[in-house]
């Protein structure tokens, strides 16, 4: 099975911040990477598919970059809604994998 | 618009079976594959399994093998999965997604079972 580390654990942050969750793959995943946000009351948004793509409806200020093993979510501006948790999942093979989540709080 | 609603909680005793399903309007699942992922309580989300409604194909992740029974019925849209022999440690949300263009384009709101005595 591919591993998928995801770092920070937890990021505090403030309003208007430029953050980075960074997710590595145990192996090479060809950037069959996805990110998702779940908010605290338990839903589940798809953010970003193939490493850099945008879902429908998400804003511009998440982007995504990366290839091979090593990937990552940007935040340009941290705005109040963005405070959740955030997870990788890798679909380059089955099972399909999620990093550990990264806790995005307001500092 | 796609919107996937699942049932509700579900109180389940050690070593009964709970079936969960997944009703999705919008969109015809025989098109698409149907993921279903679960979240123990303070834990991160873990991939069950997946299934092709169109043929009623199945792939598991290996811990879920014995567990875990995926099935769907095109006819009402609707995804299932069984949940066999519980024990406490299946206690979590289970959450359907659905493959659209994208890979889990979409999700549901998640059931929680709880596995009590």
């Amino acid at each position: 099975d591919i591993q998928m580390t995801q770092s920070p654990s937890s990021l505090p942050a403030s309003l208007g911040e430029r953050v980075t969750i960074s997710c590595r793959a145990s192996q090479g995943i060809s950037n069959n990477l996805n990110w998702y946000q779940q908010k605290p009351d338990g839903t589940i948004k798809p953010l970003i598919y193939y490493t850099s793509n945008l879902q429908s409806g998400v804003p511009s200020r998440f982007s995504g970059s990366g290839s091979g093993t090593d990937y990552s979510l940007t935040i340009s501006s941290l705005e109040p809604e963005d405070f959740a948790m955030y997870y990788c999942q890798q679909d380059a093979s089955f099972p399909r994998t999620f990093g550990g989540g990264t806790k995005l709080e307001l500092k | 618009e796609v919107q996937l609603q699942q049932s509700g909680a579900e109180l389940g005793k050690p070593g009964t079976s709970v079936k969960l399903s997944c009703k999705v309007s919008g969109y015809n699942i025989r098109n698409t594959y149907m993921h279903w992922v679960n979240q123990r309580p303070g834990k991160g989300l873990e991939w069950i399994g997946r299934i092709d409604p169109a043929n009623g194909n199945t792939i598991y992740a290996e811990k879920f093998k014995s567990k875990a029974t995926l099935t769907a019925d095109t006819s009402s849209n609707t995804a299932y999965m069984q949940l066999s022999q519980l024990k406490s440690d299946d206690t979590a949300i289970y959450f359907c997604a659905m493959d659209w263009e994208e890979p889990f384009a979409y999700w549901g709101q998640g059931t929680l079972v709880t596995v009590s005595s």
